[in-house]
């Protein structure tokens, strides 16, 4: 079943620094996602992306983080300067569609830490 | 009032039970329900995705919206220990993937 992936699985950095986040989509799917979950809490949605430009984004998705598709099979989060509450699992997700509630697939996650 | 709430549990039941979870809303603008199984430290699953009112069956799961009541309910059949996870209500308004999820509720299924 074609899936989701996400790199890396975990990944600790300073305060500060910047981090990218890398996903590979289902490959047919042309809607991609990045939800958030810090530990306990809900999976919150940050950013959707469709014809290589933003469609909407949640009041987390601040000047510091950006997203961008730079290849046919790449999808990428990059937070440019990282602040302890950023520590959270980011998943990438993508649909074939992008209306309405169809079928949104989830990646594994990639947990940051910030220290 | 929060926009989705669902009890975060833990429920414990024994295997073969009928298990029922639920979450409430307060956005009579959703149109889209969705129920996402999550294993520890794991991208959440899609198991149920509903548009409107009604009931929609899939083996063992049965999902149910009432949007009079701003209520839905995800029943599990015989359950397994296998269907032991985090269980996730979404919501959509209909919008680019921005869905509202509610905190969880974590299930046990003993053996």
């Amino acid at each position: 079943e074609p899936e989701v992936t996400q790199t890396p699985s975990h990944q600790v950095t300073q305060m500060g620094q910047e981090v990218i986040l890398r996903c590979v989509p289902i490959s047919n799917h042309l809607y991609f996602y990045w939800y958030r979950q810090i530990l306990g809490q809900k999976v919150e949605f940050l950013v959707s992306f469709y014809n290589n430009e933003i469609s909407e984004k949640s009041e987390i998705f601040d000047d510091q983080f950006s997203v961008e598709r730079p290849d046919g099979s790449n999808f990428t989060l990059k937070i440019r300067s990282t602040k302890l509450e950023d520590s959270a699992m980011y998943f990438c997700a993508s649909s074939e569609f992008g209306t309405g509630g169809n079928t949104i697939y989830f990646g594994e996650g990639s947990w940051l830490t910030v220290v | 009032q929060k926009e989705v709430e669902q009890d975060p549990g833990p429920l414990s039941v024994p295997e073969g039970a009928i298990v029922s979870l639920n979450c409430t809303y307060s956005n009579s603008a959703f149109q889209y329900f969705m129920w996402y199984r999550q294993y520890s430290r794991k991208g959440p699953e899609l198991l149920m995705y509903t548009y409107s009112s009604g009931n929609k069956e899939d083996g063992r799961f049965t999902a149910q919206v009432d949007k009079s009541s701003k209520y839905i309910s995800l029943f599990i059949r015989d359950s397994q220990p296998s269907d032991s996870a985090t269980y996730l209500c979404a919501m959509s308004r209909g919008s680019q993937g921005n869905l509202i999820f509610g905190k969880g509720t974590k299930l046990s299924v003993k053996p």
